[in-house]
């Protein structure tokens, strides 16, 4: 069975630029889940999807969005890119519908804005 | 408010060795909580799951267990291999969400 993947797995930016970044979860996975990961925060929710509605959203501005497509895949879009969103953004997916299923991270997007 | 600490921060044993890494929360509804390790620059590895009515989990010479009343995790690593050096993290979700909190990690070097 094939992972959680990620595309692009680089990025460099500049800043005021946007960036589209995509997630295909694992066969079957409804929920999938966006982090942001940095050495000083750590790993910090960005939100949420299942069946293509967003169930919970972390405290992020709203330059950081997210969608859900029919067939679970996900994008999150981050617009007016700042210096400090140069992040590796994980995404993470689940059987999901409740609480209690096991997460599966893709392997990351590393983001580097100039 | 859920936090997620673990400690300790780093550290560094020998081959062999058996070891003890802790994760505390403050919320103790918690509905699960899942081990992670993740290597430099990499994504995520789920280790082990444990569910609120579990009382600990057990892969190969991993075993987490779980005190919810206590707001406490450990994962015991048996006869630590050089291969077991990265960071390890611990997470649950925050009470009636799936947002998950992570705790801020150990990072694990098994000296060869």
């Amino acid at each position: 069975k094939a992972g959680v993947t990620q595309t692009p797995r680089y990025l460099i930016k500049t800043r005021g630029q946007q960036v589209t970044l995509s997630c295909s979860p694992i066969s079957g996975h409804r929920s999938v889940s966006w982090y942001q990961q940095t050495p000083g925060q750590g790993l910090q929710f960005l939100f949420e999807y299942f069946s293509e509605t967003q169930r919970n959203k972390g405290n992020f501005p709203g330059r950081f969005s997210g969608r859900q497509f029919s067939n679970s895949r996900s994008e999150m879009n981050v617009s007016t890119l700042e210096l400090g969103d140069s992040a590796l953004y994980l995404c993470a997916s689940s059987l999901g519908g409740a609480l209690g299923y096991e997460q599966y991270f893709g392997p990351g997007t590393r983001l580097t804005v100039t | 408010k859920q936090e997620v600490t673990q400690i300790p921060a780093a550290l560094s044993v020998p081959e062999g060795e058996n070891l003890v890494l802790n994760c505390s929360f403050t919320d103790s509804a918690i509905y699960n909580l899942q081990w992670f390790r993740q290597d430099p620059g990499k994504g995520l590895t789920s280790l082990l799951l444990i569910q609120s009515s579990q009382r600990e989990q057990t892969s190969g010479r991993l075993n987490a267990s779980l005190d919810k009343s206590s707001g406490r995790s450990t994962l015991y690593i048996a006869a630590s291999q050089p291969g077991d050096s990265a960071t390890y993290l611990c997470a649950v979700p925050a009470s009636g969400t799936y947002k998950y909190i992570f705790g801020t990690g150990t990072r694990l070097k098994v000296l060869a």
